[in-house]
């Protein structure tokens, strides 16, 4: 039972340009998510994260929007550099430390 | 300050071998936890522990043990190790502050079990 659900594997965007990666879930007791960006051979590294009282979080190039209505979350991040490029993972916790993650979608931003 | 620690790097098993996969981490967390990553998966929480001598199941226990003995080391012990078990382990540590919380993770331990 896949509770957190990246339907796109993979996302190629031209550098400068807006990368959209979006995630959808169904546990409705989720009230935390966040989103972590991974590269080969390396562990998960943290990038942002937004608490279900909020529908917006922003923090520099990343921005995450939150519709708690359809369960959905989106990673705006403007605009794509080369350096982008890799696995992002987008998670949700009910209870602090029982995270659940999504799949993960490859993000390529081509010079 | 090293963050979070993780030997070894590479590992083979024999099927019914078993192993300790080391975890540690120097940033006085509370929260830590271990996950295993599969092709085309997400990660999936094996245990978890909420501090010294506290730990709980995730969404995958089974074929895993753990202990928490100190607040730095969470060791994940394979008691007999099978091909489904074949996989890349995480650790994690988590900062919480208030509402929110952050985790880091280790660099992770790639086991292939034949």
């Amino acid at each position: 039972d896949q509770q957190v659900k990246q339907n796109s594997p993979s996302l190629s965007v031209q550098e400068g340009r807006i990368s959209i990666l979006n995630c959808d879930y169904t546990n409705s007791m989720f009230d935390y998510f966040l989103w972590y960006k991974k590269y080969p051979a390396e562990g998960p590294t943290f990038l942002i994260s937004i608490s279900s009282i909020k529908d917006k979080n922003e923090d520099g190039r990343f921005t995450v929007f939150l519709n708690k209505s359809a369960k959905h979350l989106s990673l705006h991040i403007v605009p794509s550099q080369p350096g982008d490029s890799a696995v992002y993972f987008c998670a949700a916790s009910a209870i602090s430390n029982d995270m659940r993650f999504g799949a993960g979608t490859r993000l390529t931003v081509k010079p | 300050n090293a963050g979070v620690t993780q030997t070894p790097k590479f590992q083979v098993l024999k099927t019914g071998q078993s192993m300790t996969l080391q975890c540690a981490q120097d940033m006085n967390h509370e929260y830590m936890s271990w996950y295993r990553q599969d092709p085309g998966m997400g990660l999936r929480l094996i245990h978890y522990s909420v501090g010294a001598g506290i730990t709980d199941q995730g969404e995958v226990p089974n074929g895993y043990n753990v202990s928490r003995s100190t607040t730095e080391d969470f060791p994940l012990r394979l008691l007999s190790a099978a091909p489904s078990q074949t996989s890349v382990y995480f650790c994690a540590s988590t900062k919480t502050s208030g509402s929110s919380y952050e985790q880091y993770f280790g660099p992770g331990t790639r086991l292939t079990v034949t």
